[in-house]
């Protein structure tokens, strides 16, 4: 039982560049979500979903696109990346609040934009 | 908006001492309150989570109390040990469960 998975773990862009993470979770949650963490900022949800091909947009949406085709993954796309993407970004799930609703995330992808 | 702050930002103490970290939030119309400890360069890991009809939940050496009414939430750590010198985040989940909202968190320092 792997819990919430995040691909990659660090990555560098240039201004401009695109890329997509990818996060995965093998315990069966329906609600999945996207955060980043910069410092004096704390985290912030950026996109989450509450199924399979749901999305609704969190606090911080602009610059990212994201997609759920399949129950267990959660991909977060920059189209077009800026240096105030650097940042910390972490992947979570949970059964939702009909179970409690407990949150469980992945380790990080560490971001740099040039 | 809901807004949650965490007292103290950065706290010291020597091993063995009882310690309570605080938490409030400014909306008490949560869904829960989950308590995390992150350490450097990793991610959360979940500790404690107090339902909205909860006033505490016990894990081990840790204890959180919820007072929805006052938006104030503790988490009180008996005999601390270095291996707790970590950074501690408090959230709230919004009423849906759809979000949650973080504090800044307390960065804990327990020396030997």
């Amino acid at each position: 039982n792997a819990g919430v998975t995040q691909t990659p773990k660090f990555r560098v862009l240039k201004t401009g560049q695109s890329m997509t993470l990818l996060c995965a979770q093998d315990m069966n949650h329906e609600y999945m979500y996207w955060y980043r963490q910069d410092p004096g900022m704390g985290l912030r949800l950026i996109h989450y979903s509450v199924g399979e091909g749901t999305t609704a947009k969190g606090e911080v949406p602009d610059g990212y696109n994201v997609s759920r085709l399949k129950k267990q993954n959660f991909l977060l796309g920059l189209e077009s990346a800026a240096p105030s993407q650097t940042s910390v970004y972490f992947c979570a799930s949970s059964f939702g609040p009909n179970l409690g609703n407990e949150q469980f995330f992945g380790p990080g992808t560490r971001l740099t934009v040039l | 908006k809901q807004e949650v702050t965490q007292i103290p930002a950065a706290l010291s103490v020597p091993e063995g001492e009882n310690l309570v970290l605080n938490c409030s939030f400014t909306d008490s119309a949560i869904y829960n309150l989950q308590w995390f400890r992150q350490d450097p360069g990793k991610g959360l890991t979940s500790l404690l989570l107090i339902q909205s009809s909860q006033r505490e939940q016990t894990s081990g050496r840790l204890n959180a109390s919820l007072d929805k009414s006052s938006g104030r939430s503790t988490l009180y750590i008996a005999a601390s040990q270095p291996g707790d010198s970590a950074t501690y985040l408090c959230a709230v989940n919004n009423q849906a469960g759809t979000a949650l909202i973080f504090g800044k968190g307390t960065t804990l320092s327990v020396s030997s």
